[in-house]
């Protein structure tokens, strides 16, 4: 079975902080894992996958197969920043996304 | 390029009435299709996805049902609607494959009253 654990609900950070979203996962294999992030009055919609490696937005999120996390992170927040965030995970050849219950985050000017 | 249409965006229905609720895609062509249940504190619970025309899976046991009658369309539906149906439901669509993207339309939000 896979699971994914976003123990934060709710998440406040002052501008120009540092910000950690945490994400961890339970699944027996080489998991494929996601950030989504739905912005108010939009869609839900990708922010960044584990295997692109890269900078989105000024997120990163690193896969620590030893912790199995994915946390999120951005070494300053923006007031734009302030959404709701899911992780996502998909087992290999798997056709279904597992999400966690989310993280609200709200950037304090 | 792709877009994914929902409607209808609000939908208000009394106890016990039926329920139709349709997704169509636009731009692409044999797309994995899913139906998800957004409710705060809860995260988004997948309900129903489908891989191609008339092939559906059910995710948890419900008083809900999915059909795929074309390549682009998925329609969620109920014979009798109960109250703990209402909440925000959200189509999605993908390509097959690994690592592939999830994109999302409006959603539309069911009160059972």
């Amino acid at each position: 079975a896979q699971r994914v654990t976003q123990p934060e609900k709710l998440l406040s950070v002052f501008k120009g902080a540092p910000v950690e979203l945490k994400c961890n996962y339970s699944y027996s294999g080489s998991p494929e894992l996601f950030w989504y992030v739905q912005y108010s009055r939009q869609r839900l919609q990708l922010l960044l996958r584990h295997i692109s490696r890269e900078s989105i937005k000024g997120f990163t999120a690193d896969l620590n197969k030893g912790e199995t996390s994915f946390h999120l992170k951005k070494p300053f927040a923006q007031e734009e920043d302030s959404a709701m965030y899911y992780c996502a995970l998909r087992g290999v050849g798997n056709e279904k996304l597992t999400f966690g219950t989310g993280t609200r985050l709200t950037i304090i000017p | 390029s792709q877009t994914i249409h929902q409607w209808p965006a609000t939908l208000v229905q009394p106890v016990g009435s039926p329920l139709s609720l349709e997704c169509t895609v636009e731009g692409t062509s044999n797309p994995n299709l899913y139906w998800y249940r957004q409710a705060a504190g809860r995260g988004l619970q997948l309900l129903f996805y489908s891989v191609g025309i008339g092939q559906i899976s059910s995710e948890v046991p419900q008083n809900l049902s999915a059909s795929r009658p074309q390549d682009r369309q998925f329609i969620l539906s109920s014979k009798k609607l109960l109250l703990s149906d209402s909440g925000f439901y959200l189509c999605a669509w993908e390509r097959g494959g690994a690592y592939n993207e999830q994109f999302f339309g409006p959603g539309t939000r069911l009160t059972v009253l």
